[in-house]
């Protein structure tokens, strides 16, 4: 059963525009909501996160946006730059704060291609 | 500024040989993380580990599979008489502190078993 879901395998996007890549959760422990973006043959690098305090967060380019009441979460990426192709994964840990620690609950990943 | 190493970067093993995964945190991280992916899927968490203590195994299956972090060396995961299932890429992370949401994570091993 699928704690961390991110329903679209792929996302094709002109440059200059905007990636809007998504993520649904089932688990309402969780607390802490983080995007990690992989390159090929690389480990994934943290992008942003969010507190479940907190609906939105920005950073640059990168914005992520939760949703509690739909336990969704998105994140915006503007304007798309051709480096931005990469896989984009969503994660969810329950009890950061106090509980456990490092064990992140990933989806499944979203390609990103991003065309000249 | 060297980031998580870890080695080697390709392993093959063929069925029943043993495979032993290195992972040398970011200097001055204490705290180690082992992920697996599995083709066409996420990481899953595996093991998380202290200096010379496991803190949360509750990812590792329940056999063949053993992980390590020494006081003096890098962290090991072994992986015992392998069969094809385990064949994935194995990530190792680490961070600096407890209630870090931000793990840094190496670039992995891809262990294949023929």
């Amino acid at each position: 059963d699928q704690q961390v879901k991110q329903n679209s395998p792929s996302l094709s996007v002109q440059e200059g525009r905007i990636s809007i890549l998504n993520c649904d959760y089932t688990n309402s422990m969780f607390d802490y909501f983080l995007w990690y973006k992989k390159y090929p043959a690389e480990g994934p690098t943290f992008l942003i996160s969010i507190s479940s305090i907190k609906d939105k967060n920005e950073d640059g380019r990168f914005t992520v946006f939760l949703n509690k009441s739909a336990k969704h979460l998105s994140l915006h990426i503007v304007p798309s730059q051709p480096g931005d192709s990469a896989v984009y994964f969503c994660a969810a840990s329950e009890g950061n704060y106090g509980g456990s620690q490092g064990n992140l609950i990933f989806g499944k990943g979203t390609k990103l291609s991003v065309k000249p | 500024n060297a980031g998580v190493m870890q080695n080697p970067r390709h392993l093959v093993r063929r069925r029943g040989q043993e495979a032993r995964l290195r992972c040398s945190p970011m200097k001055g991280h204490s705290h180690v993380y082992w992920y697996r992916q599995l083709p066409e899927e996420g990481l899953k968490f595996m093991v998380y580990l202290q200096k010379e203590n496991i803190i949360d195994e509750s990812g590792m299956p329940k056999e063949r599979f053993s992980a390590e972090f020494p006081k003096e060396g890098p962290s090991i995961l072994r992986i015992q008489q392998v069969v094809r299932g385990d064949s994935a890429a194995y990530f190792c992370a680490s961070s600096p502190e407890t209630h870090s949401e931000k793990l840094f994570f190496g670039s992995g091993t891809q262990l294949s078993v023929l």
